[in-house]
Formats: C-alpha cells, structure tokens, sequence
C-alpha cells in the first residue's frame, strides 16, 4: 500500500495567497484527518471526517481555513487568504472507521506537507 | 477541552542510559492511549494501551497504562542514537477516531 499521500510536500507562499493542501487517504480508510504541527503547540487536530463527512472541525482557527473531503480517495486543507502564522507543517492521517474499543486500529499518517507563508 | 500533557519537554542521555518518558491526560471518553516516535517525518506508531496495568513491550521499548491516575510512561532501556526524536503521547476519545496529542518529548542520544 502507498500509504497517506499528501502534496505538495513543501510550498512557500506570500502572505495573502491562497494555499490549497492535498491528500489521498489509505484505500479503504473512512476516516481521515488533518492536523497541524508547529514548535509551540505541537500537532492540533483542525478537522476530521468520517465517510466524508466532517465530524469535528472545532480544531479549525478561524473563517481562513476550509477542508473539504468530496470523495473517499481525496480531501483538500485550504488557507485563504494565507498569514505568516500559518506557517507549519500540515499532517494528514487516515484510520478504517471503527465504534468502540477496537484494539490494533490507529491512525497514519502522511509525509506532511511543510508551508512557509513569507 | 481534552488535555494531553508529556514529561519532560526535552531530554538528554548517553548510549546505554535508560529514559522514562510521562504522558498524563484530562479527557472525556476515553478509549486509548497510544504513543507514536516522529524523526524527520510522520510520527510513526509504537504502542497502544487501553487496559490499566498490562505492559505492552516491543524490544527495549515498553509501556503502561495507570487509568486510575491518568498517566502512560514510555520506557527505553539501554537507549541507542537511532532512539532520538520526538516521542508523541495521544488520546483517543468518544465513539470516533478524534485523536487529541501532546506537544511531545524531544529526546536526544549522545554518544
């Protein structure tokens, strides 16, 4: 398996742009997620959908950022318009779907994609 | 709010030294606690706990889990310089997958 396939794998910006972040999920994971990771706070969950459809998106900061997830192969991170203080590296991970204790399930990750908005 | 909290922040060892590293959590609806290693890249996973007082081992790697006090350590004996990187301590929680994490250990092994 390919594993969580994210891109770009780096990007640098101008503040004000528009950023937009891809992944592909594992085949056959339904819930997939999207973190943030910086020095400081370390990885935060923004949002996560279970079967394309977003459960938790409290993790989000503000009005800028959008995720969107249309089918189960492919999700989109998107900032508009694009800060300095964005500026961090972007994980997304994916897990299959389960309800209750269900031991050995965790989740993946992908390779991150590393965002430096000047 | 979910809060996951390691111990301590960084470390440095020697070759052959023995580290234990905290994670203490304040979480609603727990289900698990899993720890995972990240070097350069993605965190990779190492172990998953969900019943106090059972070990989990995987070589000089081992873990518990103390549901009564709300902490897991990571054990490392006999530490080599490939153990260095930050080591992630997260909570599962609710009938989902959301997992909450802590900000990390950054361990270092000198020569």
């Amino acid at each position: 398996d390919a594993g969580v396939i994210q891109s770009p794998r780096h990007e640098v910006t101008e503040m004000g742009q528009e950023v937009t972040l891809r992944c592909k999920p594992i085949s056959g994971h339904n819930s997939l997620f999207w973190y943030r990771q910086t020095m400081m706070r370390g990885l935060e969950l923004l949002i996560y959908f279970n079967n394309n459809v977003p459960i938790d998106d409290s993790g989000m900061p503000e009005d800028r950022f959008s995720a969107k997830m249309p089918n189960a192969s492919f999700s989109t991170l998107k900032i508009q318009p694009s800060e300095p203080r964005d500026s961090a590296v972007y994980f997304c991970a994916s897990t299959p779907f389960s309800r209750g204790l269900v031991s050995g399930n965790t989740i993946y990750f992908g390779e991150g994609s590393w965002l430096t908005v000047v | 709010e979910d809060k996951v909290v390691q111990s301590p922040l960084s470390l440095v060892v020697h070759e052959g030294d023995t580290v234990t590293l905290n994670c203490s959590y304040e979480v609603t609806n727990f289900r698990s606690l899993l720890w995972y290693k990240q070097e350069k890249k993605a965190p990779t996973f190492l172990f998953m706990l969900t019943s106090s007082g059972i070990e989990k081992k995987s070589g000089r790697l081992s873990s518990i889990l103390d549901k009564k006090e709300l902490f897991s350590i990571l054990n490392i004996t006999a530490t080599q310089t490939g153990d260095s990187a930050v080591y992630l301590c997260a909570v599962r929680t609710g009938g989902g997958n959301k997992l909450t994490f802590g900000t990390g250990t950054q361990l270092k092994v000198e020569l």
